[in-house]
Order: C-alpha cells, then structure tokens, then sequence
C-alpha cells in the first residue's frame, strides 16, 4: 500500500517569512495529493490539492508542487500570519478516491510574532 | 448543506461496551471514509465505502463494522470496545476521485 511521509514534524518561523512543509510517497500509482490544515478540536480543512498531470498549483499565499519522479510533493506558504498555525497533513491517493486517503503524521507550524 | 456531521461529539465507554460512531452527509457524495487520529499518527483509513452496500477494510479495521444501507449514512460500530480503541475519529465524504469534506470529529476514551 501507500506510504507518505512528512517532514518537519514541527516548523517554527517568523511572521511574514515563508514556511515549507515536503512529503515523499511511495506508489507510484498515486495521482492525487491534497493538503488539509487542522485546526485544534477540529477536523481536517482542504486547502490545496494537485493532480498528476499538473507539476504545482498556487492560490493566493499557498502553493503546492509535485515532482512525480522523485514522488515527492511540497507546501509553500508566503508571508506568514498568525492564523497559519495549526497542523498541516499532506496525503496521497492511489486509488482515485475509492480507497481512500493516506496520510503524513503532520507538521505543527507555529507563526512566530 | 450541514455538510458531514458526526454524533456525538464525546463518549466514554467502558471496556467490553459496544457502541455506534453516527455519520451523515448531505452532499450526495457516493464515497464515504471512516479515520483515526491517534497523537503522532496522522490519520489512519479505518474502512470506506464507494456506495450504498458496498464497503471494505482501510488500513485499520480490526474491532470496526460499517455498514451503507443509504447513501446519506455511514455508521461505524465498536463491537466490543479496549482501551487501543480511545481515539478521535472523523468521517469524510467525497465524489469519485473529488476532494474529501471531513466531518467535526468523535473523541472516544476507553476506560
């Protein structure tokens, strides 16, 4: 089956600068991989997500981009702010959807003022 | 649309209790997933659903069932529940190969 890892497990950076978050995965079969935030007592919001056929994606701070040789897939965010913080999963999907999602262990990015 | 909506929000049961983790999405989506969320863990596919009477075993199964009689409704039951099983457990839904909406959440603990 799939395996996904992620690093860091924790990011601490200051407000403003820029933080990345990358995740490697095993099956090659994977064509979907999306990125969820967590904020605390919640559960997991959709923020980005990237095809196969598409090498990166960006909406207005966040961007994702995937490397399908070295089956490795990264999160950029830009200019900092303090409702950033929280916990970031990165996932990938080798089934389309039918089987479901598997997931990184996360990184709690922590803005610093 | 409520969107995915889980019952209830918190339970503790004792060991040996069986239980059903209620969950429900007005979207019309025909996949539904079932997670757990263990601290370190990420979340881990617990059994899904592409369809009403379909389902099969995630990463994770042992001591879970499901079962789809509706499109609208995915229950999870605890058989027989252990401590292992003191979790936070969150349901999704989706279209085929469509982005996942994940529901609030159940905090389970286990005595």
């Amino acid at each position: 089956g799939e395996n996904v890892e992620q690093h860091p497990s924790t990011l601490s950076v200051q407000e403003g600068d820029s933080a990345v978050i990358k995740c490697t995965y095993s099956d090659s079969a994977s064509n979907y991989f999306p990125w969820y935030k967590q904020e605390l007592g919640k559960g997991p919001q959709l923020i980005i997500d990237i095809r196969s056929n598409v090498g990166e994606k960006k909406d207005q701070r966040i961007a994702v981009t995937l490397n399908k040789t070295a089956k490795h897939f990264s999160l950029h965010i830009t200019e900092t702010q303090p409702e950033d913080s929280a916990v970031y999963f990165c996932a990938a999907n080798s089934g389309g959807g039918a089987d479901g999602l598997t997931f990184g262990k996360g990184t709690h990015l922590i803005i610093q003022p | 649309n409520a969107g995915v909506t889980q019952t209830p929000k918190f339970q503790v049961l004792k060991t040996g209790q069986s239980m059903t983790l209620q969950c429900a999405q007005d979207m019309n989506h025909e996949y539904m997933s079932w997670y757990r969320q263990d601290p370190g863990m990420g979340l881990r596919l617990i059994h899904y659903s592409v369809g009403a009477g379909i389902t099969d075993q995630g990463e994770v199964p042992n001591g879970y069932n499901v079962s789809r009689s509706t499109t609208e409704d995915f229950p999870l039951r605890l058989l027989s529940a252990a401590p292992s099983q003191t979790s936070v457990y969150f349901c999704a839904s989706s279209y085929p190969s469509g982005q996942q909406f994940f529901g609030p959440g159940t905090r389970l603990t286990v005595l």
